[in-house]
């Protein structure tokens, strides 16, 4: 039962323009939401996260958008550098729960 | 400061020996999780503990066990190890228990069972 699905495996993208990363979940009882961002051989890094109770976040170049009705977030990248060509994870939580829920992740190459 | 330090980076073990896995939390987090990383079935938890105590466990068969130190040093160990369990091992640890007060991951130690 994968609750937090991210249906594109990779992205391709031109240096200098707007990356957009997609998620989707379906647990309702989700609260808060976060990206991490995966190179090889190393461990996630946290980049940014999402209250349920907000709509948007924005931290410099990056940017969560949430939909809740849609149960959907999307990650944009502003704009993409080839330092951002990594793994993106999604990942959700709830109130309560000691754990995160990743999506598969999503591949993201900027091309000069 | 110095980050999650996991040990060792790389193992091969044969099917049917047992492994144990160590992290080494950020000083001052009381908070460790374990992750499991594979290529089928992406990042998957594991188990987190807060203060030696295990709080939640994830949907692993009983082989898949784990302990924290009262300096919150954390251990996993998997007995009787299966082909399928090579996979990268990731330990997150933070300041307070629950993932949204921001998890800090380890570089993960790689599995290969053969």
């Amino acid at each position: 039962d994968q609750q937090v699905k991210q249906n594109s495996p990779s992205l391709s993208v031109q240096e200098g323009r707007i990356s957009i990363l997609n998620c989707d979940y379906t647990n309702s009882m989700f609260d808060y939401f976060l990206w991490y961002k995966k190179y090889p051989a190393e461990g996630p890094t946290f980049l940014i996260s999402i209250s349920s109770i907000k709509d948007k976040n924005e931290d410099g170049r990056f940017t969560v958008f949430l939909n809740k009705s849609a149960k959907h977030l999307s990650l944009h990248i502003v704009p993409s550098q080839p330092g951002d060509s990594a793994v993106y994870f999604c990942a959700a939580s709830y109130q309560g729960a000691q754990k995160l829920v990743f999506g598969q992740g999503t591949r993201l190459t900027i091309n000069p | 400061k110095a980050g999650v330090t996991q040990t060792p980076r790389y193992l091969i073990k044969t099917r049917g020996q047992q492994v144990t896995l160590s992290c080494s939390p950020i000083s001052g987090h009381r908070s460790v999780s374990w992750y499991q990383q594979t290529p089928g079935q992406g990042l998957q938890f594991l188990f987190e503990y807060f203060s030696e105590t295990q709080r939640n466990k994830g949907n692993f068969p009983g082989r898949f066990s784990g302990r924290q130190f009262s300096n919150s040093r954390s251990e996993m160990n998997v007995s009787t190890l299966e082909l399928g369990d090579s996979a990268l091992y990731l330990c997150a640890s933070s300041s307070r228990q629950g993932p949204s007060y921001g998890y800090t991951f380890g570089s993960g130690t790689r599995l290969t069972v053969v």
